[in-house]
C-alpha cells in the first residue's frame, strides 16, 4: 500500500512569489495534517483536517498561508507571498482518525526562499 | 502549545551498546506518546508508541516507558546497530486529541 505522497519534493523560489504543496494521504485516512519543520527542530502543526473540515488551524499564519482539502482526500497548502523565513520542510501526515492516533508522514517538501 | 522537552540533543554510542532518550511533557491531559525516527531527507517514521494506560511497551530491541505521575517517558534501544543512526523525536498528544507536540529531536550516532 502506498504511503503518504507529497509533491514537489524540492522547491526554490524568490521571496514574494507564491508556492503550493500537494499531499495525497494514505487511502482511507480521514485525518490529514500539515506540519512545518525547521532545520534541527521537531515538526510543528500548522493545520489538521477531519475529512474536508479544518478542525485545528490555530498555528496557521492566515495572512499568507492557506490550505484546502477538497472532497476530503488530497490537500494543498499555499503560501502567498513567500518570505525568507518560510524556508523549511513542509510535512504532510495522515491518520485514520476516530481513535486512530498513529500518524504516518510523507517525505516532505523542502522549500528554499531566496 | 504545551512543551515537550527532549534530552540529549546528541548521543553517540558504540555498536552493541544501549541508547536512552528522555522526554518530559507538561500537558496532564496528554494520553498518547509516539516516537519517530527520521533519516536524512525523509519524513518521520513511527517506530513505537505508548498510551497513558500502559507503563511500558517493547518491540524487539526498542522499548518505551511512561511515568504519568512525573510526566516523562523514555525510549530505550538495546544492541544498537549503525543503521539505528538517525534523528529520533518524541511527541505527546495535545490533550486527548489527535494533534501532536514534538520534542526537538535527538541525533543518535552508532559507531561500528
Amino acid at each position: 500500500e502506498a504511503g503518504v505522497v507529497q509533491s514537489p519534493r524540492y522547491k526554490i523560489i524568490e521571496k514574494k512569489q507564491p508556492v503550493a504543496f500537494w499531499c495525497n494521504p494514505i487511502s482511507g485516512h480521514n485525518t490529514l495534517y500539515w506540519y512545518l519543520q525547521n532545520l534541527g527542530q521537531g515538526p510543528e502543526l500548522l493545520i489538521r483536517y477531519e475529512n474536508e473540515e479544518a478542525v485545528d488551524d490555530s498555528q496557521l499564519p492566515k495572512d499568507r498561508f492557506s490550505a484546502e482539502r477538497l472532497k476530503g482526500v488530497d490537500s494543498t497548502l499555499k503560501i502567498q507571498p513567500a518570505e525568507l523565513g518560510d524556508s523549511a520542510v513542509y510535512l504532510c501526515a495522515s491518520s485514520l482518525g476516530r481513535g486512530g492516533h498513529e500518524q504516518f508522514f510523507g517525505p516532505g517538501t523542502r522549500l528554499t526562499v531566496l | 502549545g504545551e512543551n515537550v522537552e527532549q534530552h540529549p540533543s546528541t548521543l553517540s554510542v558504540q555498536e552493541g551498546d544501549s541508547a536512552v532518550i528522555k522526554c518530559t511533557y507538561s500537558d496532564s491531559a496528554s494520553n498518547y506518546f509516539p516516537w519517530y525516527k527520521q533519516e536524512l531527507g525523509k519524513g518521520p517514521q513511527l517506530i513505537i508508541d505508548i498510551r497513558s494506560n500502559v507503563g511500558e511497551k517493547k518491540d524487539q530491541r526498542i522499548a518505551v516507558t511512561l511515568n504519568k505521575t512525573a510526566k516523562h517517558f523514555s525510549l530505550h534501544i538495546t544492541e544498537t546497530q549503525p543503521e539505528d543512526s538517525a534523528v529520533y523525536f518524541c511527541a505527546a498528544s495535545i490533550g486527548s486529541g489527535y494533534a501532536l507536540n514534538f520534542g526537538k529531536g535527538t541525533s543518535l550516532l552508532v559507531t561500528p
